[in-house]
């Protein structure tokens, strides 16, 4: 399995204001991605973080709102911007690992997100 | 119809009895399947992979069935360590592509003593 670390695991943030998410892999990985998750839902993937190019964002999902960055194979961060409480939510980045033959994902702890 | 659909539960079960989650798929095409398992306010741990053959790890057993589509996972002897929520996930890429990993809304456990 991966070791994934998320900052901060959760913080309480004001109306208008951005976030950012940092996500810190224990080794090199190809892909990392980006997921959402509200109450009593389940995980809902917003982007893969691309190194070296532009993150590719799932429908529904744009840049302007939730820029990502990926600087290198073990790190990448994720920005809630110019934020509402319908952003409130769990972020959880995710790395993958190929295991036995077959690409599995393993997740970070998440951050809790709380907009007032 | 949802790609991934799965009984929301909850299950209640008394701690020792068997119980059994299943997960249909629409896609047909569709890769490689896994359980993950997630406790509250975590995040989804993997359980196990699903193989074609079905596959044991313990107590744990899943099994694919392709023709009708749908994945089973069956928990004999459950402790109450066991109660959460049971992710069915399917990826319908065969490359590695995130945008084809689709999860179930999870379908939750509670074993009480």
């Amino acid at each position: 399995s991966a070791v994934i670390s998320q900052k901060p695991s959760r913080d309480i943030c004001q109306r208008g204001t951005s976030l950012t998410i940092q996500c810190q892999v224990d080794s090199q990985v190809t892909m990392m991605f980006w997921y959402r998750q509200q109450p009593g839902q389940s995980l809902t993937l917003i982007a893969t973080a691309n190194q070296g190019s532009e993150a590719t964002y799932e429908s529904g999902f744009v840049i302007d709102k939730f820029p990502i960055s990926r600087p290198n194979l073990t790190f990448s961060t994720l920005t809630v911007s110019n934020m509402s409480p319908e952003d409130s939510s769990i972020y959880l980045c995710s790395a993958e690992r190929r295991v036995g033959g077959t690409d599995t994902q393993y997740f970070g702890p998440g951050t809790r997100l709380t907009v007032l | 119809r949802k790609e991934v659909e799965q009984d929301p539960g909850p299950f209640n079960v008394p701690e020792g009895a068997t119980v059994a989650f299943n997960c249909t798929y629409s896609n047909s095409a569709s890769q490689s399947f896994f359980w993950y398992r997630q406790d509250c306010r975590k995040e989804p741990k993997l359980l196990m992979s699903v193989y074609s053959s079905g596959n044991e790890d313990g107590r744990f057993t899943a099994q694919l069935n392709r023709a009708s589509q749908y994945i089973s996972l069956l928990i004999r002897d459950s402790k109450l360590s066991d109660s959460a929520t049971y992710l069915c996930v399917v990826n319908n890429s065969e490359y590695s592509s995130a945008s084809k990993i689709i999860f179930g809304s999870g379908t939750r456990l509670s074993i009480r003593p």
